[in-house]
Order: C-alpha cells, then sequence, then structure tokens
C-alpha cells in the first residue's frame, strides 16, 4: 500500500546553517507533493509544494527537491532560525486519487539551537 | 482570521459520552477534509466532502463515528459511545476545489477520553 516516510526522527542544527529534512515515498503514480511545518498545539501549516512534471521549486528560503527515480523528496531550509524549530511532515497525492486527499509521513523534528 | 476553525479546542470526556466537534472552513474552500492525529504520528485521514456531499470514508472511521456537513459550509463530527483509544488530535482541513490544491488546516481538537 502507500506510505510516506522520513529517514531521520530527529534533525539538530545550528542557527543559521542550512536543514535538508528528506522524506521518501512508495507510490509512484504520485502527482503531487507538500511539505508541512506543525509547532506544538497547532496544525500543520503549509510550506511549499510541488507537482511531479518539477524537479525543483523554491519559495522564500525554502526549497523543495524531487527525485521521481528513487522516490525521494527533501525540503531544504536556508539560514536555518529558531522559529524553524518545528515538526515537519511531508505527504502526497496518489495519482489515482481525485478527492484530494493527502497521506502524510511520520515527521522530523527540526531542533534549532542558538 | 480568515483560516480554518475548529471548536472546542479541547475537549475531556469520560468513556462512553457522545461528543462532537465542529469545523469552519475558509469560505470559498468547497472541499472539506477530516484527519486525526495521535502524538508523534502524522495525520490519518479520516473522511472527506465535496459541498455537501461526503465521498470518501477511510476504514479507520468505524460506526460510532459520523460527519455531517449539511450545507456545504461548515462541518460536525460526532463520536459516539467514546473509548480511550479516540484520544487524539482532530483536525480540519479545506481546499479549493481545482486539482492538486494544498489543504489549509485548523489548530485541532484534542479529545482525551479517560
Amino acid at each position: 500500500g502507500e506510505s510516506v516516510g522520513l529517514h531521520l526522527p530527529t534533525l539538530s542544527v545550528q542557527e543559521g546553517d542550512n536543514s535538508i529534512i528528506n522524506c521518501a515515498y512508495s507510490n509512484s503514480a504520485s502527482d503531487y507533493f507538500i511539505w508541512y511545518k506543525q509547532e506544538s498545539g497547532k496544525g500543520p501549516q503549509f510550506i511549499i509544494d510541488i507537482r511531479s512534471n518539477m524537479d525543483k521549486r523554491q519559495g522564500q528560503r525554502v526549497t523543495v527537491l524531487l527525485n521521481k527515480t528513487v522516490k525521494h523528496l527533501s525540503l531544504q531550509i536556508a539560514a536555518t532560525q529558531p522559529g524553524d524549530s518545528a515538526v515537519y511532515f511531508c505527504a502526497e497525492k496518489g495519482g489515482s486519487s481525485n478527492t484530494g486527499k493527502l497521506i502524510f509521513g511520520q515527521g522530523t523534528t527540526l531542533q534549532v539551537k542558538p | 482570521d480568515t483560516g480554518v476553525s475548529q471548536d472546542p479546542r479541547h475537549k475531556i470526556t469520560k468513556r462512553g459520552q457522545n461528543v462532537t466537534f465542529r469545523c469552519d472552513p475558509i469560505s470559498e474552500h468547497n472541499r472539506l477534509y477530516w484527519y486525526r492525529q495521535t502524538l508523534g504520528q502524522g495525520p490519518e485521514f479520516l473522511t472527506y466532502f465535496q459541498n455537501e456531499a461526503q465521498l470518501e470514508k477511510s476504514r479507520l472511521l468505524s460506526d460510532r463515528f459520523s460527519a455531517e456537513r449539511p450545507k456545504g459550509s461548515f462541518s460536525t463530527l460526532e463520536i459516539q459511545r467514546t473509548e480511550q483509544g479516540d484520544s487524539a488530535m482532530y483536525l480540519c482541513a479545506s481546499s479549493h476545489g481545482q486539482l492538486n490544491s494544498p489543504l489549509h488546516f485548523g489548530n485541532g481538537t484534542r479529545l482525551t477520553v479517560t
């Protein structure tokens, strides 16, 4: 069945460094991927998305890379700040689904050290 | 604030009681989703509405769970005869009807069943 997973449960980085959070997915038919940030006590917050016809997409301080060959997704955060500390989830939409529902991985906790 | 609104934020109930949660989506969004999230896990899909029609339900949604969206705007999720295993964060999300639109989440209702 479908599954989305993240490689590391916790990532600790120094403030100002770049962060890279990885995600592997198993459904090769998935055509849409999203990264969410979740702070304690809050719902997931949309960061950036990418469609399967793209390899890279950039936002403000964030970049998402998609490697369909190895079914791998990554989120890069430039100049990581204390406010970036949160749990990060990747999510995918199945290629056969027209409901728009997302399947989430388990999350990676990003800890930013001052 | 024009984001997704959920009420209540917290609910403590005794086993066997019924509870009802409310979600008000972003006004122009016609798609509405309910997810459940337990500690340390990513959100799990429960059910999906397109306007007032409930078009998909997860196998996670037992007979004790019912969701409605009577006028295609707000939605309610009711859990009957609550069990301790129902303790979780219940998240609501909404999106546009276009293909590959990101889901926007509320801050959830945290349910504790004692």
